[in-house]
């Protein structure tokens, strides 16, 4: 069974930099088979997705958050983080790490979906 | 647009047949995946690919797609289905994308 877990501060300054880390156990970051993502939630509101790696350490950023996003991996220790620099108010929500798989049909269609996430960490972006 | 749109709300009465939809332009080139989130919880998968259900997840949970809409529908819904329902898919450049949420009241 795959678990991931994420830990770091809950509270950070307005300015400074958040950073996070995902472990995950009962599977290996560098199997290849998926892509490793953070998603956040602010309170209240709806799910944004902020990025992922490839064990290779390739990543893909969404556009709107990746001036101030670096996601970074350590197969070593089965982890992969996240560093969001310049945190506003805006920033505070609930950080969630996940394990993203893909899938192919004889239709020819492509599907993408997170099937393990981390039980989720609250960050707040205060002075 | 790379964006996804769902209806904030839906309720259904308990036994009955409810269809939540997601539309977006992406849907006509990837599936859509669905999550129920709980309050407090993390996300749950419960639909991914054309009509895929993970391992745990009650077979009156079922997904479709036409054009630029995709579907959920739990057929014979339970008080326990209460929850914000979450589509998922990608646009052309990689892009995740996620709609704004259903929130599913159990009547």
């Amino acid at each position: 069974q795959v678990q991931l877990q994420e830990s770091g501060p809950g509270l950070v300054k307005p300015s400074q930099t958040l950073s996070l880390t995902c472990t995950v156990s009962g599977g290996s970051i560098s199997s290849g088979d998926y892509y490793w993502s953070w998603i956040r939630q602010p309170p209240g509101k709806g799910l944004e997705w902020i990025g992922y790696i490839y064990y290779s350490g390739s990543t893909y950023y969404n556009p709107s958050l990746k001036s101030r996003v670096t996601i970074s991996v350590d197969t070593s220790k089965n982890q992969f983080s996240l560093k969001l620099s310049s945190v506003t108010a805006a920033d505070t929500a609930v950080y969630y790490c996940a394990r993203e798989g893909n899938y192919y049909d004889s239709s020819g269609y492509w599907g993408w979906y997170f099937d393990y996430w981390g039980q989720g960490t609250l960050v707040t972006v205060s002075s | 647009s790379s964006e996804l749109t769902q209806d904030p709300a839906v309720s259904v009465a308990l036994g009955q047949t409810v269809r939540i939809t997601c539309q977006g332009d992406s849907l006509r080139s990837y599936y859509a995946s669905w999550y129920q989130q709980k309050p407090g919880q993390a996300p749950v998968l419960v639909i991914y690919g054309k009509n895929n259900r993970p391992s745990g997840i009650p077979d009156r949970f079922s997904g479709s797609s036409s054009g630029n809409t995709a579907s959920l529908t739990i057929t014979g819904a339970q008080a326990e289905d209460e929850a914000d329902y979450y589509c998922n898919s990608r646009d052309s450049s990689g892009n995740r994308l996620f709609g704004g949420g259903t929130k599913l009241t159990v009547l």
